[in-house]
């Protein structure tokens, strides 16, 4: 099936600095989303970008839809300890009623 | 308000028993799926509904069932459990399926351990 190919899978790093992640595919969606999962709890939504080139902002995260669709990023800047958990990327296709979700970045922040 | 309410959250089966995952959501929401989350896979689709009365086929529906028979319930059968079935569990809705926002609300998920 089709597939999002996410990276990094983790990351450790320090209180403060600065967090890049992104996805890839090989086909082109409508929608990039990014959620959160924080322990024990089911993903929530943190941004949704629905133009190629578009970069939206929410507190401290930015994202972008990149220009050939294929692509997404998601930064995190100053990062602080309850920024810790999975961070997922999804895309969906035009018209389809359903995400194709990548594989996750865990975040492990060390104080 | 509630939200997406999972039960049981956690769950310890024998090879070849049957089970039901619970879901249900008071938010009126017209779209529910379930998902399954295993470790260096992400979230794969089971199952969806955009309706009552209306389901379809995800990545990964083999070995499930679900029905809709009312907008607030969706539970997700397993007819004959397997080890391959260990896995955390999802239910997600959203309002009017994902034709606007992509937005799923996903409850806290159910973890199932077949021995």
């Amino acid at each position: 099936g089709q597939q999002l190919n996410q990276s990094p899978q983790s990351m450790f790093i320090q209180e403060g600095e600065d967090v890049s992640m992104n996805c890839t595919s090989s086909s082109i969606f409508n929608t990039w989303l990014w959620y959160k999962q924080d322990p024990g709890e089911g993903p929530v939504l943190l941004i949704a970008l629905y133009k190629a080139g578009e970069l939206t902002s929410n507190g401290r995260l930015t994202a972008q839809f990149g220009i050939t669709r294929k692509d997404s990023f998601l930064n995190i800047s100053a990062s602080i300890p309850s920024d810790v958990g999975i961070y997922f990327c999804a895309g969906q296709f035009w018209g389809a009623q359903k995400l194709v979700f990548g594989q996750g970045t865990r975040l492990t922040i060390n104080p | 308000n509630a939200g997406v309410t999972q039960t049981p959250k956690f769950q310890v089966l024998k090879t070849g028993q049957s089970m039901t995952l619970q879901c249900a959501q008071d938010m009126n929401h017209e779209y529910m799926s379930w998902y399954r989350q295993d470790p260096g896979m992400g979230l794969r689709l089971i199952h969806y509904s955009v309706g009552a009365g209306i389901t379809d086929q995800g990545e990964v529906p083999n070995g499930y069932n679900v029905s809709r028979s009312t907008t607030e319930d969706f539970p997700l059968r397993l007819l004959s459990a397997a080890p391959s079935q260990t896995s955390v569990y999802f239910c997600a809705s959203s309002f009017r399926g994902l034709s606007g926002t992509g937005e799923l609300f996903f409850g806290e998920g159910s973890r199932l351990t077949v021995l």
